[in-house]
């Protein structure tokens, strides 16, 4: 099965800070690479599609980027409210489909 | 607007069965795959199983093979789990999605 590593597991920043989260896929997933934000009590919500694609209406202050197996998540200029748990998740051609094992983004 | 709402968790005892359904609208449901993906309290998210959009082709997590059985009916526009053999392992919020929208979860817990 395809694992992905994702780091930090915790990182604190400010608001207004630029902050990456990276996955790393253990096998070529292609572009099959999506990320979600998770607040506590909420179900996840898309935020990026095909590696690099921003879901809609999600600010364009979040990005991703892909550079071989490493998949990152970039927000620019922090905000109070991105403030959640992001994970991204595989779903390379068929399942098993994994997920990171998370980042919590928080206030520093 | 995409909807997706479950029903059917609650309080079971280990060993017994429980079957979740999601109510879907708001989109062609028979046009798209679907999954379930549970989260234990406090935990991070895990991809349980997933359907293709005709129910012909069926996906499982290997520690609940042979134990879950996903299903759907394009007629109803509804996604099932049957749970059975169920472990303390097995609680966790249980989410219907088609990992791009998510249903609001429901919670399934095993204990005696």
């Amino acid at each position: 099965d395809i694992q992905m590593t994702q780091s930090p597991s915790s990182l604190p920043a400010s608001l207004g800070d630029r902050v990456t989260i990276t996955c790393r896929a253990s096998q070529d997933i292609g572009n099959h690479l999506r990320w979600f934000q998770q607040k506590p009590g909420k179900s996840p919500r898309l935020m990026i599609y095909g590696a690099t694609n921003l879901a809609a209406g999600v600010p364009s202050r979040f990005s991703g980027s892909r550079s071989g197996s490493d998949y990152s998540l970039t927000i620019n200029s922090l905000e109070s409210e991105d403030m959640a748990i992001y994970y991204c998740l595989q779903h390379n051609e068929y399942p098993p489909y994994t997920f990171g094992a998370g980042t919590k983004l928080e206030l520093k | 607007e995409v909807q997706l709402v479950e029903s059917g968790g609650g309080l079971v005892q280990p060993g017994r069965s429980v079957k979740l359904s999601c109510a879907a609208s708001g989109f062609t449901f028979s046009h798209f795959y679907m999954a379930w993906v549970r989260q234990a309290p406090t935990k991070g998210l895990e991809w349980v199983a997933s359907i293709s959009s005709g129910g012909r082709d069926t996906f499982y997590r290997d520690s609940v093979k042979g134990r879950f059985t996903i299903s759907r009916d394009n007629a109803q526009n509804t996604l099932y789990l049957q749970m059975d053999s169920l472990r303390s392992e097995d609680t966790a919020t249980y989410y219907c999605t088609r990992l791009d929208f998510w249903g609001q979860g429901v919670m399934v817990t095993v204990s005696s």
